[in-house]
């Protein structure tokens, strides 16, 4: 079975655009959680994703959204990108809310 | 609040045991979590342990609980060069909707 897999791997983007990350859990899987881990610091927390619903949201701002498709599969959107967003997006599916997180590579956007 | 605190460096021979240490914040957590990222891949879970536990062994793996002090230790026996890594403590509080705190990571530095 294919694990958590994103795209794309790596993103080059200019201060003021926006940007699509896309996940596609493990097979099963019907929960998927968006991390920022920023170089040298552990991930935080973006958003938890529940058959379709959010169920939980860190202390990001609104620019940063996310929404969970059919097929479970996800998107994370970020607008009017800021250098601090410069960072490594991990993407983790879960079968069900409280159960192990399978984490994705990750995808490295760099903000100029 | 919503803290994880671990050491960022330790640096130990091969054979030796290495023990990494971590605080949280949240009592309410019901999972607590050591996770290890090598260099440019994913998070990988190591172990869990339930908060009601005191202690969990997993073959070179033993990770100890002291809620009263809100610490939790992992202990890796008979470290080996392929155990270097970042490893990160994290707990899943049971407020404030389904997220995981992550640690800024303790860089295992093992030497042959």
């Amino acid at each position: 079975d294919a694990g958590v897999t994103q795209s794309p791997t790596h993103l080059i983007k200019t201060r003021g655009q926006h940007v699509t990350l896309r996940c596609s859990p493990i097979s099963g899987h019907k929960s998927v959680s968006w991390y920022q881990q920023v170089l040298g610091q552990g991930p935080q927390f973006i958003f938890q994703y529940y058959e379709k619903e959010e169920r939980g949201r860190g202390n990001f701002p609104d620019r940063f959204s996310a929404r969970q498709f059919p097929n479970y599969s996800s998107e994370l959107n970020v607008n009017a990108l800021l250098l601090g967003d410069s960072a490594l997006y991990l993407c983790a599916s879960s079968w069900g809310l409280a159960d192990e997180q399978f984490f994705g590579p990750g995808t490295r956007l760099t903000v100029l | 609040g919503e803290d994880v605190e671990q050491s960022l460096f330790l640096s130990v021979r091969e054979g030796d045991s290495s023990v990494i240490n971590c605080t949280y914040t949240d009592s309410s957590s019901t999972y607590l979590y050591w996770y290890k990222q090598e260099p440019g891949a994913g998070l990988q879970l190591l172990t869990y342990i339930f908060s009601n536990m005191d202690m969990k062994q997993d073959q070179r793996l033993t990770v100890l609980l002291n809620k009263k002090d809100k610490h939790l230790s992992l202990r890796i026996a008979d470290t080996q060069t392929g155990d270097s890594a970042i490893y990160f403590c994290a707990e899943s509080p049971n407020t404030g909707g389904f997220k995981t705190i992550f640690g800024a990571g303790t860089r295992l530095f093992v030497k042959a």
